[in-house]
C-alpha cells in the first residue's frame, strides 16, 4: 500500500530564516506530487506542483520554491521566510494509474508559524 | 478568480438528520469531482468522488449529486453523525491536466 510522509508537524521559525519541508511517498513509482497551503479562511491553495523527477510548475508567485531530487521526494524550500509564509502545509501525491487515478492523497501537514 | 467556490463557510446539523453541503464551480473543463473531510492538525481525506458523465455517485451515507448545467455540485450525508464534524473541502480536475483545485471550504458541525 501507498503512504505518504511529511515532517516536520509544526515548525516555529524567525523572519528570514530558511525552510526546508520534506514529503516521501513509498508503495507507488512516478506519482504526481503536490504542495498545497492552507491559509485561515482561504481554502487549499495550491503552491507548487511536479510530475517527474526535477520538473516542477509553480502556481502562484510567492517566496517558497520547489524541487524534487528524486521520484519520490518533494522540497518545499524558502531562503527568507516572511511573516506571510505561515499557514498549514500540505503535501499530496496522486497517480494516473489505476482505478483511484483521480484522487490525491495528502500527508498529515507541517504548521509553519513564522515569528 | 476562485473556480471552485463553497460559499457557505459553516453549516450545524442536529445528529441523524441530513447534511447538505454545497459546491459551485465555474470551469466547464473540469470533468471530475471529488469531496474531502479534514479533522483540525490533519491532512485532507478523500471521501468520494463523481465523473462528469454522471449525475449521481453513492457510497454508503455519502452521496454526491452533480448537476452540470447549472454548474452545481452537493454532498449528501444520511444521517448526519457527531464525528462527521469536520471542514469538508470540494475539489474539481481534469483529465487533461494533473491539478485539483479546491474550495475554501465548508465547516460541518453535528449536534448531538
Amino acid at each position: 500500500s501507498q503512504t505518504i510522509h511529511q515532517w516536520p508537524a509544526t515548525l516555529v521559525q524567525p523572519v528570514g530564516s530558511p525552510l526546508s519541508l520534506e514529503c516521501t511517498v513509498e508503495g507507488t513509482s512516478n506519482p504526481n506530487l503536490y504542495w498545497y497551503r492552507q491559509a485561515a479562511g482561504r481554502g487549499l491553495q495550491l503552491l507548487f506542483y511536479s510530475v517527474g523527477i526535477g520538473q516542477i510548475s509553480s502556481e502562484v508567485p510567492q517566496n517558497l520554491s520547489a524541487s524534487r531530487p528524486q521520484d519520490r521526494q518533494f522540497i518545499l524550500s524558502s531562503k527568507k521566510l516572511l511573516l506571510s509564509d505561515s499557514g498549514f502545509y500540505l503535501c499530496a501525491w496522486r497517480s494516473f494509474y489505476g482505478p483511484r487515478n483521480t484522487e490525491a492523497f495528502f500527508g498529515q501537514g507541517t504548521r509553519l508559524t513564522v515569528v | 478568480d476562485q473556480q471552485v467556490k463553497q460559499n457557505s463557510p459553516s453549516l450545524s446539523v442536529q445528529e441523524g438528520r441530513i447534511s447538505i453541503l454545497n459546491c459551485d464551480y465555474t470551469n466547464s473543463m473540469f470533468d471530475y469531482f471529488l469531496w474531502y473531510k479534514k479533522y483540525p492538525a490533519e491532512g485532507p481525506t478523500f471521501l468520494i468522488s463523481i465523473s462528469s458523465i454522471k449525475d449521481k455517485n453513492e457510497d454508503g451515507r455519502f452521496t454526491v449529486f452533480l448537476n452540470k448545467s447549472a454548474k452545481h455540485l452537493s454532498l449528501h450525508i444520511v444521517p448526519s453523525q457527531p464525528g462527521d464534524s469536520a471542514v469538508y473541502f470540494c475539489a474539481a480536475g481534469t483529465g487533461a491536466n494533473s491539478k485539483l483545485t479546491f474550495g475554501k471550504g465548508i465547516t460541518l458541525s453535528v449536534r448531538p
